[in-house]
């Protein structure tokens, strides 16, 4: 069964601290992964995509990073501030040209000051 | 201003009735799509549409209809079938099968 499981669910960290959340998944076939950041309230918003080929890629302060052969992936955030607290969602696209998205359930991130 | 939208922000539907939610997007894209989204849980696909005049069932989509008369809007009718229809919904619209763009979300509460 096609899955993303994201963890921890919920994280408080102070403001200027990192944090990184994970993503595990078993989505087969593999196409891409998407992670999605969605204030309280609004619509997500697209963060980073990565192919089966990328291990890396940046988005300002935040990296995401892929192990495609374990089937993880990490965001990175960097410098916390204030307006990163939301939820960050992992999404994985099936490799059969599928319009269909699975969706992790989220890890809402809360930065205090 | 390029973009996708959804009215209205908040809607308050009565036992028995339907309500129907907008979705309108100025993005030329091909496809559009429905979620629905519940605190705790990832989004679930309620229907999505891949051209003008055609649309496929998601995951969840007994007591939801959904129409796509033309390419800018993906209207979705919440009908009294739908048992428990209290939830987010956010529309999206994509250029076939790329990242998916949501709108901002409509938020229906049965009284």
């Amino acid at each position: 069964k096609n899955q993303v499981e994201q963890s921890p669910q919920s994280l408080i960290i102070l403001e200027g601290k990192n944090c990184t959340l994970q993503c595990n998944y078993t989505v087969s076939p593999f196409s891409n992964l998407r992670w999605y950041k969605q204030d309280t309230g609004r619509g997500p918003v697209s963060l980073t995509i990565m192919t089966f080929s990328e291990n890396t890629k940046s988005n300002g302060r935040y990296t995401a990073t892929l192990d495609a052969d374990t089937k993880q992936s990490s965001l990175h955030i960097t410098a916390s501030q204030l307006s990163d607290s939301a939820s960050y969602i992992c999404v994985v696209s099936p490799g059969d040209s599928s319009y269909k998205l699975i969706f992790g359930s989220g890890t809402r991130l809360l930065v205090r000051p | 201003d390029g973009g996708i939208t959804q009215s209205p922000k908040y809607l308050f539907r009565k036992e028995g009735q339907n309500v129907t939610l907008s979705c309108e997007q100025n993005l030329n894209h091909d496809a559009m799509y429905w979620y629905r989204q519940d605190p705790g849980q990832g989004l679930r696909l309620i229907y999505y549409s891949q051209i003008v005049n055609d649309f496929q069932k998601g995951d969840i989509a007994e007591g939801y209809s959904v129409s796509r008369e033309k390419k800018e809007s993906f209207p979705l009718t919440v009908t009294s079938a739908q048992k428990n229809p209290t939830a987010f919904y956010l529309c999206a619209s994509s250029m076939r099968t790329n990242t998916q763009y949501f709108g901002p979300g409509t938020r229906l509460t049965v009284l």
